[in-house]
């Protein structure tokens, strides 16, 4: 079936620091990928997103790229702020769901970032 | 401002009780979603509607019921039949172009059991 694995955490960062949180997936044929980032106290906002294999997403220094032969989509970021703090959640649309939100997430990886 | 509000921030269910949490969006999407999110683990679908009057399952639907009479509204009903209610719930929406290229959510439901 469809699945979704990010890397444990909580991941704590100094300032400035780079930033990688790893995404592997499972899917028949080619999903959509997805990072989502959820603030305390409040919902998931979309971070990036990619369609189709060698894509790059990127939003306020984030990057991360489809790599269908790793089937991948690690987020990562040059240089992260305290206001960089939140949950991050990949997530992908399975191949054959049609025109829908049905979105398959992982279970999320809480970024810390000290000052 | 343009969104989607769920209420309330908090709620507590009783043993043996019914519990609807409210969601309403004024971004005219036609298709609306629940999703349950537990701690350690990703969000997971409970029902989705795409259009008015209309329905489906998601992945964990047992326990709970919806209704979409209206297109901004989609309450979700957590039953007595749901014996792990104890979660956070996020209420979504999307247009219909594209859906699954974007998903607009809501701030959240926190239910605790008392």
């Amino acid at each position: 079936g469809n699945s979704v694995t990010q890397m444990e955490g909580p991941v704590t960062l100094s300032e400035e620091a780079f930033l990688t949180i790893n995404c592997t997936y499972t899917a028949t044929g080619y999903p959509s990928l997805f990072w989502y980032v959820q603030y305390p106290g409040e919902g998931l906002q979309l971070l990036l997103k990619a369609t189709k294999a060698d894509d790059k997403g990127s939003n306020k220094g984030f990057e991360a790229t489809y790599r269908k032969e790793t089937t991948s989509f690690h987020l990562e970021k040059g240089s992260v702020q305290v206001s960089d703090s939140a949950v991050y959640f990949c997530a992908l649309s399975p191949p054959g769901s049609g025109n829908t939100g049905k979105l398959i997430f992982g279970q999320g990886t809480t970024l810390q970032v000290k000052p | 401002d343009g969104g989607i509000t769920q209420s309330p921030k908090y709620l507590f269910r009783k043993e043996g009780q019914n519990v609807t949490l409210s969601c309403e969006q004024n971004l005219n999407h036609d298709a609306m979603y629940w999703y349950r999110q537990d701690p350690g683990q990703g969000l997971r679908l409970i029902y989705y509607s795409q259009i008015v009057n209309d329905f489906q399952k998601g992945d964990i639907a047992e326990g709970y019921s919806v209704s979409r009479e209206k297109k901004e509204s989609f309450p979700l009903t957590v039953t007595s039949a749901q014996k792990n209610p104890t979660a956070f719930y996020l209420c979504a929406s999307s247009g219909m172009d594209r859906a699954y290229e974007k998903l607009f959510f809501g701030s959240g439901t926190q239910l605790s059991v008392l």
